[in-house]
């Protein structure tokens, strides 16, 4: 059972260029987030999806867009990258709300922008 | 707006000390709450989770709290082992968001 899929690993960017970080999840939740992990920070949520074409802003969402085309995948899309968003980016999903689920996290993507 | 705040930053203790890590909400009003372990280099594993109708998990040699008229949760390690070694991250939702607060996380070093 894969679970929460990331990839890539790891990415070196230039300023202003632009990616996409892969989530692809296995278990047919409906919940979906990003998050991104500063050094020595606690996790801040980008972005959200709660269904296949539903997405909405989290705490940190600038600079950032998602789409949820279907259910299993959550793509991240970084436009013009800058040296603030470099940072550890972890997608996870739950089956429902966060009221009785336990959220699952992928491995994570290290980003950095120089 | 929400912070959540850990203590101690990082621990270390010898093989077989029982050990409590702290967590706490600047906004007490927290519905559920999760304890998660993160090893380095590797994402975040759910430990124990306390819903709303909770005040406390137990799993092992694990022991969750949460005082919601305070805002803090402590998590009990009983019997540390080196496989413990990881860090330690609470986070909490409010009632009717979506967003997990996260603290900045325990580094706990058991020393065999």
């Amino acid at each position: 059972n894969a679970g929460v899929t990331q990839t890539p690993k790891f990415r070196i960017l230039k300023i202003g260029q632009s990616m996409t970080l892969q989530c692809t999840q296995d278990m047919n939740h409906n919940y979906m987030y990003w998050y991104r992990q500063d050094p020595g920070m606690g996790l801040k949520l980008i972005y959200y999806s709660v269904g296949a074409g539903i997405t909405d802003k989290g705490e940190v969402p600038n600079g950032y867009n998602v789409s949820r085309s279907t259910t299993e995948d959550f793509p991240l899309r970084l436009e013009l990258a800058a040296p603030s968003q470099t940072s550890v980016y972890f997608c996870a999903s739950t089956p429902d709300g966060l009221a009785k689920n336990i959220q699952y996290f992928g491995a994570g993507t290290r980003l950095s922008v120089l | 707006k929400q912070e959540v705040t850990q203590i101690p930053a990082a621990l270390s203790v010898p093989e077989g000390e029982n050990l409590v890590l702290n967590c706490s909400f600047t906004d007490s009003a927290i519905y559920n709450l999760q304890w998660f372990r993160q090893d380095p280099g590797k994402g975040l594993t759910s430990l124990l989770l306390i819903q709303s109708s909770q005040r406390e998990q137990t799993s092992g040699r694990l022991n969750a709290s949460l005082d919601k008229s305070s805002g803090r949760s402590t998590l009990y390690i009983a019997a540390s082992q080196p496989g413990d070694s990881a860090t330690y991250l609470c986070a909490g939702d409010q009632t009717g968001a979506n967003n997990l607060f996260f603290g900045t996380g325990t580094r706990l070093t058991v020393i065999p």
